[in-house]
């Protein structure tokens, strides 16, 4: 069975603190990992796509990383804006016409 | 150019009692999604449409029902509604296995 994992559940970091969130998968053959945003009340946003192990993309403070076991979300220097839950969904080889999410890493930025 | 548009946006039921949630696209997309999202539990798909005329069951389907009569739209009905169904409702869509996009989601509760 396809799984993904997001950790941690929740990070508090002060306005200008770098860090990570991870996003581990089990899969019969990776078809595409996703990123997306989503702030209370709202529907996820769309970040980015990575489709190969090694690919990078990078928008503003963001930047993620696959490999073939997991992927990372590198946040540079936020700020409270950056403030939202941040979500991970895969496709695979067995369910590709399905978006599999994981429970998502709630980020508070401080000021 | 709206994107993703789902109707109505808040909704309280009687146990027992039907709805339907109405989801539209404009962005000419093939597949098209309904998820559920519950505290601690993420997004969990309960049926998905690969194309107009087509659906087919996701992980947590019972309770629900979908049509997809028109290419554009996508509608999740509830025929006799149970507080277990309780959720926040999004709807999405995609370009056949790429990025989806979501609406602004739909906050029902059973009493």
């Amino acid at each position: 069975e396809d799984q993904v994992t997001q950790s941690p559940e929740a990070l508090r970091l002060q306005e200008g603190e770098s860090s990570s969130l991870n996003c581990s998968y089990t899969v019969s053959g990776l078809r595409g990992l996703f990123w997306y945003r989503q702030d209370p009340g709202k529907g996820p946003e769309f970040l980015f796509t990575l489709y190969s192990a090694g690919e990078e993309k990078e928008k503003e403070r963001l930047k993620a990383t696959l490999t073939k076991k997991e992927s990372f979300l590198h946040i540079t220097a936020p700020k409270p804006e950056d403030s939202a839950t941040y979500l991970c969904a895969v496709r695979t080889k067995g369910s590709a016409r399905q978006l599999t999410f994981g429970s998502g890493t709630q980020l508070t930025v401080l000021p | 150019n709206a994107g993703v548009t789902q109707t109505p946006k808040f909704r309280v039921l009687k146990t027992g009692q039907s709805m339907t949630l109405l989801c539209a696209q404009d962005m000419n997309h093939e597949y098209m999604y309904w998820y559920r999202q519950d505290p601690g539990m993420g997004l969990r798909l309960i049926h998905y449409s690969v194309g107009e005329g087509t659906t087919a069951k996701g992980e947590v389907p019972d309770g629900y029902n979908v049509s997809r009569l028109k290419k554009q739209n996508f509608l999740l009905g509830l025929e006799s509604a149970a507080p277990s169904q309780t959720s926040v409702y999004f709807c999405a869509s995609s370009y056949m296995n790429t990025e989806a996009f979501f609406g602004q989601g739909t906050r029902l509760t059973v009493v």
